[in-house]
C-alpha cells in the first residue's frame, strides 16, 4: 500500500552516464515534486508539477528533465551525470484542491555518480 | 531561504515529552507554519500545521505564540522512533489548483535517549 514509491532505491553510474528515476504515487494527488537531499543534509526543491503541468522550476541545470506522463508518475530523467548530482532524490506529492497542503514523501533514491 | 530559525540539536529521554522550539520573526498573516521530521536515510514525513490557534493531532501538538513569531512543537510522550530531524517550515497556501514549495532550514535533530 505504498503512497509514493521510487525506482530504483539505489542507483550507481559513471559520470557522463543518462539515467532516469520513476516516481508513482496512488493518492490521487493533482501535484508532484522532485527534491534533492545533498550530502550536508540540505532538502531542496527541484521541480514541481500540478496536473502535468510544470509550475516550479528552481534553477536547476537544463540536464535535468522531468516528465509527467500522467497526474500519478513524475520521472526525472538526468543526461551526462556529474559527480556533483550525487545526492538523495525524493519525489513527493499533494493534494492543492482542498484538504491540508501535506506533502507526502517517498523513501528517495540514492544516485551516486563515480 | 528557511525562515524559520531552530537549535540544531536536543536531546530527550524517552517517555518524556520532547518541546522543540522554532523562531519565525518574520512570519506574515497568511503564512501557516508546518512541521515535517526526517528518520534516519527515509523521506520526510508530515507531522502537524497551524495558523494561529494551537493545534493537535495524534502525532503532536503545537503552540503557536500570539503574536506568531515563534511555535513549539511537543511531542507528549517521546520514544526511540522519534529520533529524527525535525523540521519547522512557514508558507503560505497556493490558491486552488496552484503549487508551493516547502523552504527546509537545517531543522533540530532530536535524540530520544532510553
Amino acid at each position: 500500500d505504498t503512497a509514493v514509491s521510487q525506482t530504483p532505491k539505489y542507483l550507481v553510474t559513471q559520470m557522463g552516464n543518462d539515467k532516469s528515476i520513476k516516481c508513482e504515487q496512488n493518492l490521487g494527488h493533482d501535484t508532484m515534486y522532485w527534491y534533492k537531499q545533498d550530502s550536508k543534509k540540505f532538502l531542496k526543491i527541484m521541480f514541481s508539477y500540478n496536473n502535468k503541468e510544470l509550475i516550479i522550476n528552481e534553477t536547476v541545470p537544463n540536464r535535468f528533465s522531468p516528465k509527467s506522463p500522467d497526474k500519478a508518475h513524475l520521472n526525472l530523467h538526468i543526461n551526462s551525470l556529474e559527480l556533483g548530482d550525487s545526492a538523495v532524490y525524493f519525489c513527493a506529492s499533494t493534494w492543492t484542491s482542498g484538504g491540508n497542503y501535506e506533502q507526502y514523501f517517498g523513501p528517495g533514491t540514492r544516485l551516486t555518480v563515480t | 531561504d528557511a525562515k524559520t530559525t531552530q537549535p540544531p540539536s536536543m536531546d530527550c529521554a524517552e517517555g518524556r515529552a520532547a518541546n522543540l522550539p522554532c523562531n519565525h520573526s518574520t512570519i506574515s498573516g497568511n503564512e501557516y507554519v508546518y512541521w515535517y521530521r526526517q528518520i534516519h536515510s527515509q523521506g520526510p514525513q508530515y507531522i502537524i500545521h497551524g495558523l494561529k490557534n494551537n493545534e493537535t493531532n495524534e502525532m503532536a501538538s503545537l503552540i503557536i505564540t500570539e503574536d506568531r513569531k515563534s511555535s513549539t512543537l511537543i511531542l507528549p510522550h517521546a520514544t526511540l522512533r522519534d529520533t529524527a530531524v525535525y523540521y519547522c517550515i512557514v508558507r503560505v497556501r497556493p490558491p486552488q489548483g496552484g503549487s508551493e514549495k516547502l523552504v527546509f532550514g537545517k531543522g533540530t535533530k532530536l535524540t530520544v535517549n532510553p
